[in-house]
């Protein structure tokens, strides 16, 4: 089993709608999650970070943890055409900090 | 935020040369930083940790003679591809963390190096 797994995608949604990007992990002991968005031939950037179980919102983007189900997830509300990315799920792993990282949810919203 | 800053943001070499990878982080200093490699439509694989004052820790299966790093200063790190090879042609990101933040802190990522080998 992979350390992150993730739905490779495209996830394609209208203009306007709800994207949900979901994510599992196979560590119990990891405590850190992250959601990073990717553009095509750039580095990755923070989203959002997540610590606890239950939500997290900041904007229009909400992130949901649930140890027990080892699952995260992220909602991006109103989506917008510039949200249209590959965004990454990210577990924190090992005494130095180090992520693992999922391969990926590609995501098309459409105008 | 904290800035992480990569150079070059693009390298081509010849197969069998050598080519270094700088990362800095720019205002905060960083004992460890962290070098990943991305494949097209993949995801970004921890390649190796980078210690300042000691030896990096590589992940498995990573060639610690092939991919050199070097991380002299707090807040410079390099990555060293010695005698690339086409296979070696990828997206090298390096990223670091302010330690002020502790462990769960925000990673910085690099701008990444993208290295083609011909």
């Amino acid at each position: 089993q992979k350390e992150v797994e993730q739905n490779s995608g495209p996830l394609s949604v209208p203009e306007g709608a709800i994207a949900s990007l979901n994510c599992t992990y196979s560590d119990r002991v990891s405590q850190s999650f992250f959601w990073y968005r990717q553009y095509s031939g750039k580095s990755p950037e923070l989203i959002m970070s997540i610590y606890s179980n239950g939500d997290k919102e900041d904007g229009r983007f909400t992130a949901q943890l649930n140890k027990a189900s080892q699952y995260v997830s992220l909602l991006i509300r109103d989506s917008q055409p510039s949200d249209s990315a590959t965004y990454l799920c990210a577990v924190n792993r090992g005494s130095q900090g180090n992520l693992i990282f999922g391969k990926g949810t590609k995501l098309s919203v459409k105008p | 935020g904290a800035v992480v800053s990569q150079h070059p943001s693009w390298v081509i070499c010849k197969s069998g040369t050598s080519v270094k990878i700088e990362c800095r982080s720019l205002d905060f200093q960083a004992t460890t930083m962290f070098w990943y490699r991305q494949f097209p439509k993949q995801s970004l694989m921890l390649m190796a940790t980078s210690n300042e004052g000691s030896k990096a820790t590589y992940e498995q299966g990573v060639e610690k003679d092939k991919f050199l790093i070097n991380h002299a200063s707090l807040t410079l790190s390099t990555l060293t591809v010695t005698s690339a090879h086409p296979e070696d042609s990828s997206f090298y990101i390096c990223s670091a963390r302010d330690p002020r933040e502790g462990q769960a802190g925000e990673l910085f990522f690099g701008e990444g190096s993208r290295l083609t080998v011909l």
